[in-house]
């Protein structure tokens, strides 16, 4: 099993630009998470899916953000404009049912500049 | 919202010391798990707890899941270089759907060889 792919692991972009990440779970995995880690706030759960659809989206933190699930493989995370305080590293992580530890993605480092 | 304090922020040990760090709660978990991170990857789960009471050990580390529910420790024997990283402590209830995991800040480990 390859794990949870996220892509780009790295993205630089200007302020105001549209940002999108993208995530793949674990196959067979209900659960999709997004987190965002800073310094100053730690890892903070933003939004996650089960059977892809959203289920609790309150860590979301302005209309800026916002997360699709298409289909059980693939999620993205989108920033539209972003702004230099987005930076952060970005975290999908998948689980198999309720209860069960996380399996996080290796992150997207995002800086907006 | 429910917090984690996690203790520790830092910790600087010769290898072969043991080390021990803990996570404290305003209110009770149904499970806790502990992760490591290493720089520029995701969190790891090193080990879920699910039970009032319950020690559980992986390796040269164990965990333990407070009575109280509000608390857990996690001790590393014998420290070694490859142990530096960030633990996190993790706390979850669940319920008809998934709930999600909260965390603490983070303890950071540096072992000198």
């Amino acid at each position: 099993d390859a794990g949870v792919i996220q892509s780009p692991r790295h993205e630089v972009t200007e302020m105001g630009q549209e940002v999108t990440l993208r995530c793949k779970p674990i196959s067979g995995h209900d659960y999709l998470f997004w987190y965002r880690q800073t310094m100053m706030r730690g890892l903070e759960l933003l939004i996650y899916f089960n059977n892809n659809v959203p289920i609790d989206d309150s860590g979301m933190p302005e209309d800026r953000f916002s997360a699709k699930m298409p289909n059980a493989s693939f999620s993205t995370l989108k920033i539209q404009p972003s702004e230099p305080r987005d930076s952060a590293v970005y975290f999908c992580a998948s689980s198999p049912r309720g209860g069960q530890g996380y399996t996080f993605g290796s992150g997207t480092r995002l800086t907006v500049v | 919202g429910q917090q984690l304090n996690q203790s520790p922020q830092s910790m600087f040990i010769q290898e072969g010391e043991d080390v021990s760090m803990n996570c404290t709660s305003s209110s009770i978990f149904n499970t806790w798990l502990w992760y490591k991170q290493e720089p520029g990857e995701g969190p790891v789960l090193l080990i879920a707890l699910y039970k009032a009471g319950e020690l559980t050990s992986n390796g040269r580390l164990t965990a333990q899941f407070g009575i109280t529910r509000k608390d857990s420790f996690l001790n590393i024997s014998a420290s070694i270089p490859s142990d530096v990283g960030i633990y996190f402590c993790a706390g979850m209830n669940y319920g008809g759907s998934q709930g999600n995991l909260i965390f603490g800040k983070g303890t950071k480990l540096s072992v000198k060889p």
